[in-house]
């Protein structure tokens, strides 16, 4: 069955960076885009940009195109999400989903990144 | 950016009792291609969202037919006839037609 299992959670201080990863499996990794959602707490969900995994190239939302890195290690069928120069607003559940003709139609449980000092 | 407003923010009912969300977008969400890219989720409390409907009013594999979709350009409603327990949580609608997507604020489903 599909499953994208995320890695756990992580405890940073303001400053630093955090990398996730977003591990697939029972499908084709490179058939489907790959979705990021936030959701900080109590709040709704926001859509972060998408990756092609097929070539690569990342897509940013406005509001995540300074300090957020898609990436990918195709050969391991993993999807990244790194966030450097992390600050308090960042502490949210990141999300990965897989992208099946624009429907998120599969998520990671979720990643949890709390930033503090 | 498109807006999706999604009513009511709260909805009591009772346990085999029938639920309708709203979901109204700032604007026309058929696609070029002739598609509406208009999608229901359910977030359970503790878990991470899934996908009920697609397109409107396409149920997604494993999803009861007390689910349902309907809807078009800018107008959309999801209907849940006789609730039960697993049903309670949190609906958001996602819109995928315009760049760049953006979700519905939410709608948390509650018994009365």
């Amino acid at each position: 069955q599909i499953q994208l299992v995320q890695s756990g959670p992580e405890l940073k201080k303001p400053g630093e960076s955090v990398k996730i990863s977003c591990k697939a499996s029972g499908y084709t990794f490179t058939d489907y885009a790959m979705n990021w959602v936030k959701q900080a707490p109590g709040n709704g969900l926001k859509w972060m940009g998408w990756i092609n995994t097929q070539t690569g190239k990342p897509t940013y939302a406005d509001d995540f195109k300074q300090r957020f890195v898609f990436s990918l290690e195709t050969s391991a069928s993993t999807a990244y999400l790194q966030i450097n120069n992390l600050n308090i607003e960042d502490t949210a559940t990141y999300f990965c989903t897989r992208n099946n003709h624009g429907v998120m139609d599969a998520w990671g449980q979720g990643a949890s990144v709390t930033v503090s000092s | 950016d498109v807006v999706m407003t999604q009513t009511p923010v709260s909805l009591p009912v009772s346990l085999g009792g029938q639920a309708s969300i709203s979901c109204r977008s700032s604007q026309s969400l058929v696609h070029s291609n002739g598609n509406t890219y208009l999608h229901w989720y359910l977030q359970k409390p503790g878990q991470s969202p899934q996908l009920l409907i697609y397109r409107v009013s396409n149920r997604f594999s494993g999803v009861p037919d007390r689910f349902s979709g309907s809807g078009s350009g800018t107008d959309f409603t999801l209907k849940i006839s006789r609730v039960e327990p697993e049903d309670l949580g949190d609906y958001y609608c996602l819109q995928s037609t315009h760049f760049p997507l953006t979700f519905g604020s939410g709608t948390k489903l509650e018994i009365k």
